[in-house]
């Protein structure tokens, strides 16, 4: 399956534990996006990366969350010291670079944090 | 700014239209969204419409542009059961990095047999 892999699916952490996201893009993509869901709030915008830079982070809370993208492996989403409120379903997506197309994200299944 | 606004809920009968509305705010915007999630996945990509358009249709879809007013719907006719799913708007402004995308709350379309 080419398709967007995130894992772990659910997490569960403890207030003040870290939460360690990834996302390994489509095949052949280079670009991968961050978002938030949160019920009743829709999907927010958290961060844009390419292998190995930050291109738009504007949606980062400015504390505790981080993002990654290396040169090899998978996107990671970091999260110290978590919070109840950083309880919520975290979607990763993918796009192509090629600015031809319609610019379609390819989303991954989602990893639901519940911090207890 | 960047904004996305929509209707949290809606409720039809099946075989009935389904039509969810949108506003966005980005007038630079190029391609406008909807996108479908189904419960426990990821979203996916259910049409676009480039912004030089009026109108898309998609078999039982209907995407209608407003670009004056900044609004969008979506029309799905002879609605199933099988269309109960959440439904985003979405919007790239075109001055935006990359294919960065702007979504909206969902819409949470429920269908009645």
């Amino acid at each position: 399956n080419a398709g967007v892999m995130q894992n772990p699916r659910h997490l569960v952490r403890r207030r003040g534990q870290e939460a360690r996201l990834r996302c390994s893009p489509m095949k052949g993509h280079s670009h991968v996006y961050w978002y938030r869901q949160l019920p009743e709030e829709g999907l927010k915008f958290m961060v844009y990366l390419q292998k190995e830079n930050i291109i738009d982070e504007s949606g980062m809370p400015k504390e505790r969350f981080s993002a990654e993208f290396p040169k090899e492996g998978p996107s990671i989403l970091r999260i110290q010291q978590v919070v109840r409120g950083d309880s919520a379903a975290y979607f990763c997506a993918s796009s192509s670079s090629d600015r031809g197309t319609t610019g379609e994200l390819f989303f991954g299944e989602g990893s639901r944090l519940t911090v207890l | 700014g960047e904004d996305v606004e929509q209707s949290l809920f809606l409720s039809v009968r099946e075989g009935d239209s389904s039509v969810i509305n949108c506003t966005y705010t980005d007038s630079s915007s190029t391609y406008l969204y909807w996108y479908k999630q189904e419960p426990g996945a990821g979203l996916q990509l259910l049409t676009y419409i480039f912004s030089n358009m009026d109108m898309k249709q998609d078999q039982r879809l209907t995407v209608l542009l407003n670009k004056k007013d900044k609004h969008l719907s979506l029309r799905i006719a002879d609605t199933q059961t099988g269309d109960s799913a959440i439904y985003f708007c979405a919007e790239r402004p075109s001055l935006s990095g990359g294919f960065k995308t702007i979504f909206g709350a969902g819409t949470r379309l429920f269908v009645k047999a």
